[in-house]
């Protein structure tokens, strides 16, 4: 069964400018969390989607948003880039934490010039 | 609020020596108990987890780690390390809700000497 699947890879943008990211959960999980990992601050949690509805948001300002949508995917988006914001950014997807936990994508490489 | 400390940002052992990697927690909650293991460039891959029930936890590539409630910790542990185990291991709790994600200590950078 298909991994949950971040894409691009890779991406390069200027500051100011603002970006979308994509991640398409394992099928059947309706819980999507995203995280953004630096060397200086480590793993962070962004936050936490469930069945299209946003539970949760970690520290992070209002430029970061997301959404997710009916079929469970779901998008981030980081509006005025800054220079700090370049940084791997994971995300997760969860059917059911007693049983499988929660499955991470390959990550998202933001570098911000 | 949650918080992981995992002692220990580098820690270096001989190719077949035990594996001591040292995470404790702070919850309110009974909590989720998680580790993961890096690789360069990638994502983060579920080694064990502890949620209800045998505080001894065995997960994959012969890793396992304890719940012990009353010392806060979920210290992980293998018996015989291989050049392979060299990655990035993190600790990670959850209250359960799953709302509320996963709150990560530091990371340790597990060395394997030859």
């Amino acid at each position: 069964k298909a991994g949950v699947t971040q894409t691009p890879r890779y991406l390069i943008k200027t500051r100011g400018q603002q970006v979308t990211l994509s991640c398409s959960p394992i099928s059947g999980h309706r819980s999507v969390s995203w995280y953004q990992q630096t060397p200086g601050q480590g793993l962070q949690f962004l936050f936490e989607y469930f069945s299209e509805t946003q539970r949760n948001k970690g520290n992070f300002p209002g430029r970061f948003s997301g959404r997710q949508f009916s079929n469970s995917r779901s998008e981030m988006n980081v509006s005025t880039l800054e220079l700090g914001d370049s940084a791997l950014y994971l995300c997760a997807s969860s059917l059911n934490l007693q049983v499988g936990g929660y499955t991470f994508g390959s990550g998202t490489r933001l570098t911000v010039v | 609020a949650q918080s992981v400390t995992q002692l220990g940002s580098h820690v270096s052992v001989s190719e077949g020596a035990l594996v001591l990697l040292r995470c404790n927690y702070s919850s309110s909650v009974p909590p989720y108990l998680f580790w993961y293991v890096q690789y360069p460039n990638q994502g983060l891959q579920l080694l064990l987890k502890y949620t209800t029930g045998a505080t001894l936890v065995k997960g994959i590539n012969g890793f396992e780690a304890e719940f012990k409630k009353s010392e806060t910790s979920f210290h992980l542990t293998k018996p015989s390390a291989h050049m392979s185990d060299a990655a990035e291991y993190f600790c990670a709790v959850s209250s359960g809700g799953g709302a509320d994600g996963l709150t990560f200590g530091k990371g340790t950078h597990l060395i394997i000497q030859p």
